[in-house]
């Protein structure tokens, strides 16, 4: 299994450009995640999925938009790119969570993407 | 409005030390309270994880310690080793949707 991946690993966009991050995941997960990571910020969330079809907004949507049409595929989209942008961006998945139980969330290697 | 807070930002310890990762978290609805291990150009992977019906939860080196009365817990490694060196994050999650709310992270370098 490749577990989750996620294209491209590295991207220069100049502002106001577009751009779409794919993850993937072959792990059968119904929950999917899109966070950012920024320098003493840890990890933000920035939207997810709870299964096929559905997306939620997490702590930090603006300027993203997210599709899941297949299960084993979570987009994150830049429709137009500002240097704040700019940031290392990890995809993970895990199973469904049961009442009182949390399953182990897997990350993707990231995706470096800076904006100009 | 940073929900769980992560202290120190760095920690340098001798081979064979104690590292001491400390966290603290608002809110009383967090049931599960992971930690993450990061390597450089990795992803974070899951490292120990514990559940506030206990104090405290060890496996091998890695121990948290859990305070539910003063909303903290801590990751203790012991023995610590180069090879731990890395960034380390703690989490914390509610509901049934398995959000983390992360810590600010602490990269973490143990010298030979």
């Amino acid at each position: 299994n490749a577990g989750v991946t996620q294209t491209p690993k590295f991207r220069v966009l100049k502002t106001g450009q577009s751009m779409t991050l794919l993850c993937a995941q072959d792990m059968n997960h119904e929950y999917m995640y899109w966070y950012r990571q920024d320098p003493g910020m840890g990890l933000r969330l920035i939207h997810y999925s709870v299964g096929e079809g559905t997306t939620a907004k997490g702590e930090v949507p603006d300027g993203y938009n997210v599709s899941r049409l297949k299960k084993q595929n979570f987009l994150l989209g830049l429709e137009s790119a500002a240097p704040s942008q700019t940031s290392v961006y990890f995809c993970a998945s895990s199973l469904r969570r049961l009442a009182g139980y949390q399953e182990t969330q897997y990350f993707g290697p990231g995706t470096r993407l800076l904006v100009l | 409005q940073q929900q769980v807070k992560q202290s120190p930002q760095s920690l340098i310890v001798q081979k064979g030390g104690i590292s001491i990762i400390n966290c603290a978290y608002e809110n009383t609805a967090f049931d599960y309270f992971p930690w993450y291990q990061q390597f450089p150009g990795k992803g974070p992977a899951l490292l120990i994880a514990i559940r506030p019906d206990v104090s405290e939860k060890k496996e091998g080196r890695f121990t948290i310690s859990f305070n539910k009365s003063a909303k903290q817990f801590s990751l203790h490694i012991m023995d610590s080793q180069p090879g731990d060196s890395a960034t380390y994050f703690c989490a914390a999650s509610s509901g049934n949707t398995g959000k983390l709310i992360f810590g600010q992270g602490t990269t973490l370098q143990v010298k030979p």
